[in-house]
C-alpha cells in the first residue's frame, strides 16, 4: 500500500469538470479515500469507496474505480473557484491502521 | 467546520523547550492518530491509539511522546526538537481502527522550531 501515485497539477476553467487520477497498488480488500486540503487547513474527507465497487456518486463528486488497472478517479462536476485545493487519494487495507496517501494533486480553478 | 479540534493552531519553540499539542473529539470515536505533514508532502503516520492504548508507533524519535488521557483527548508532548521537526501536525480520529472507518482530521498545529 505504499505506492499511491497522482499527477501533481491540474488546471480547469470554472464551470468545467475536473478529473483527478490516482493509481494504487494493493490487490487485497482495500478502502480508497479522497481528501481535500485547502491552504493552511487540515484534510477534509470528501468520499470513499471499497475496492469491490465500481462507482460512487455524491452530489458533484463521482468516484470511478478500475480494479483491473488499480486506477481511481475523482470527477468534480461544475468546478468552482472554491474547489481550488490539494486533493489526496489514500488507501488502507481492511483491518489495517495505516492510511497511505498519494502525493496530492493541486487543482487550480481559473475564473 | 472540523469536529476534531487541535490547539494551538501555531507554535514556535526553541530546541530546548518543552511544549504539548492537544487534540479533542466528541464524536465517540475510539481510535485517534497523529500525523506529520511537511510542506508540499502528504501526511505521514506517527502514532495510533485504539481504546486509549498505543497500538502503533511508526519509529518516531523519543523526543515526541504521545498520551491519550481519555477517549476524547490526545496529546503530543514535545521536548528537545530539531529544526527538521518543523511541520504541520495533524490529529485524526475514527470510530475504531481498520480501513472501513474513515479518519476525520483536525486543522492541525503548525510547528516551527527555531
Amino acid at each position: 500500500g505504499e505506492d499511491v501515485e497522482q499527477s501533481l497539477f491540474l488546471s480547469v476553467r470554472e464551470g468545467d469538470s475536473s478529473v483527478i487520477n490516482c493509481t494504487y497498488t494493493d490487490s487485497s480488500s482495500t478502502y480508497l479515500y479522497w481528501y481535500k486540503q485547502e491552504p493552511g487547513a487540515g484534510l477534509q474527507l470528501l468520499t470513499y469507496i471499497f475496492s469491490n465497487m465500481d462507482m460512487k456518486q455524491d452530489q458533484r463528486l463521482t468516484v470511478l474505480l478500475n480494479k483491473k488497472d488499480k486506477h481511481l478517479s475523482l470527477r468534480i462536476a461544475d468546478t468552482q473557484t472554491g474547489d481550488s485545493a490539494i486533493y489526496f487519494c489514500a488507501e488502507i487495507e481492511t483491518g489495517a491502521n495505516n492510511l497511505f496517501f498519494g502525493t496530492g494533486t493541486r487543482l487550480t480553478v481559473i475564473p | 467546520d472540523t469536529e476534531v479540534t487541535q490547539t494551538p493552531k501555531h507554535l514556535v519553540m526553541g530546541m530546548t523547550n518543552k511544549k504539548s499539542l492537544k487534540c479533542e473529539q466528541h464524536m465517540g470515536h475510539r481510535a485517534m492518530y497523529w500525523y506529520k505533514q511537511k510542506a508540499k508532502k502528504p501526511p505521514e503516520l506517527m502514532f495510533v491509539y485504539s481504546y486509549e492504548k498505543l497500538s502503533i508507533n511508526e519509529s518516531v524519535p523519543s523526543r515526541f511522546s504521545p498520551e491519550c488521557p481519555n477517549s476524547s483527548l490526545l496529546n503530543l508532548h514535545l521536548h528537545a526538537l530539531q529544526p527538521e521537526d518543523s511541520a504541520l501536525y495533524l490529529c485524526a480520529s475514527s470510530q475504531v481502527t481498520g480501513g472501513g472507518q474513515p479518519q476525520h482530521f483536525g486543522d492541525g498545529t503548525r510547528l516551527s522550531i527555531l
